[in-house]
Formats: structure tokens, sequence, C-alpha cells
């Protein structure tokens, strides 16, 4: 059973707009949310963050929503740029979980000129 | 070298061979672990070492062996490997307490023949 579920696979988007990435959770203890940027050959690399106490986080082109009782989080970029394009991954973790992460599937962005 | 290190990044064996993989972090982390990628799917947590003992294994099989001989290394021994364990195997470390961002290595493709 699948606990943090990204159900876009694929997202297109213009240079310049706004990219709008999605995330669900279903496991109500989760109470810490990380976004994690992937290019090919490379491992994933930390992009933000946002504790369970806050609704929005930013931190310049990124902000993460955070909707606790739909379950729901969502990354924002913007405006997105060609140097985006790369699959992000969603991923929670919980008090009392120690350091366990608990990803999504990915979804792969790709920011066209 | 700075961040976290993986060797081989490509690796082909067969379902007898016996190998292993390992994983170097320079960041002065506490806890290391292993994830297994596999297409399509989230990231498995398969591993997990605090202060060199481990302290999470997934439910992964015994043909999957880990080894943390400091804070700074990590080894997955591979041995009589099947071909569903062809993956992505991913290295990462982070500070031992919860709600720390981990750092990835850039992964080791494995292709059991």
């Amino acid at each position: 059973d699948q606990q943090v579920k990204q159900n876009s696979p694929s997202l297109s988007v213009q240079e310049g707009r706004i990219s709008i990435l999605n995330c669900d959770y279903t496991n109500s203890m989760f109470d810490y949310f990380l976004w994690y940027k992937k290019y090919p050959a490379e491992g994933p690399t930390f992009l933000i963050s946002i504790s369970s106490i806050k609704d929005k986080n930013e931190d310049g082109r990124f902000t993460v929503f955070l909707n606790k009782s739909a379950k729901h989080l969502s990354l924002h970029i913007v405006p997105s740029q060609p140097g985006d394009s790369a699959v992000y991954f969603c991923a929670a973790s919980m008090a009392g979980g120690g350091n366990k992460l608990t990803f999504g599937t990915g979804t792969q962005l790709k920011v066209e000129l | 070298e700075t961040g976290v290190t993986q060797t081989p990044r490509h690796l082909v064996m067969g379902m007898t061979n016996k190998k292993s993989l390992k994983c170097e972090q320079h960041l002065g982390h506490n806890a290391m672990y292993w994830y297994k990628q596999s297409a399509k799917k989230p990231l498995e947590l398969m591993f997990v070492y605090n202060f060199k003992e481990q302290t999470e294994n997934n439910s992964v099989p015994s043909r999957f062996s880990p080894e943390c001989p400091n804070s700074s290394h990590l080894f997955l021994h591979l041995h009589t490997l099947q071909p569903e364990d062809s993956a992505l195997y991913l290295c990462a470390s982070s500070q031992t307490h919860a709600n720390y961002e981990q750092y990835f290595g850039p992964g080791t493709r494995l292709t059991v023949t």
C-alpha cells in the first residue's frame, strides 16, 4: 500500500510559467515532508521541506504548500526554467519514525523553451 | 571528494556471483541508508544505520547483506541474486535525528543476468 502518491508521472510546462507538482499521502502520522529533485545518472538532491506545523514554506523560486486536512502537498516553481527539467520526488517522515523517509514514485517535469 | 560517493556506478553480475557495493560519505553524518529504486516504483528503504548500528531492516532478503564499519562507510554485499534484483541502488546519509534531509549518492545501476 503506497502511503505517498504522486499521481502525475509527467508534466510539461513552458519556460517562465508556473510548474505545480502534486503529492498526496494517506498516513496522518506523517509530520515532515520533503521534495527531492533527480537528474539522470545522479542521486536525488534535497530541494525544500515543510513541517506539519506550517502550511507554506518558500525558498527562492520554490514554494511548498501543505494542506493537512486534505493530506495534500504541492510544489510550485515560479518562474520555471529549462534547468528545472528533472524528476521530482515527494517524501514524508513521522515523529517517532526515526529517520525513515517514505517516497512517492516521482513526477517527470519538462520545461520547454 | 565531497558529498556521498558510490562505487561501482554500473555492475553486471550473474546469479551465482558475489559482489559488493561501496558507499562513502564526507559530510560528517552519523546515519547511512541503502535504498532500492526499481522502474516505475518509489524508492524503497532497505537498511538504516545509526552510529554504525543497524536500526532498520525493511524485510530485505538475506541475499543482501549490509556492513557499516564506521560512520563514513557503508557496504552492500550481494550473493546469489535474482534477475528481479536488477535496479538502481542508492546510498544516502544524514544526521541521525529525524527531520534532517538525506543526501544521496549517484547510485549503482545493477543488472543481474
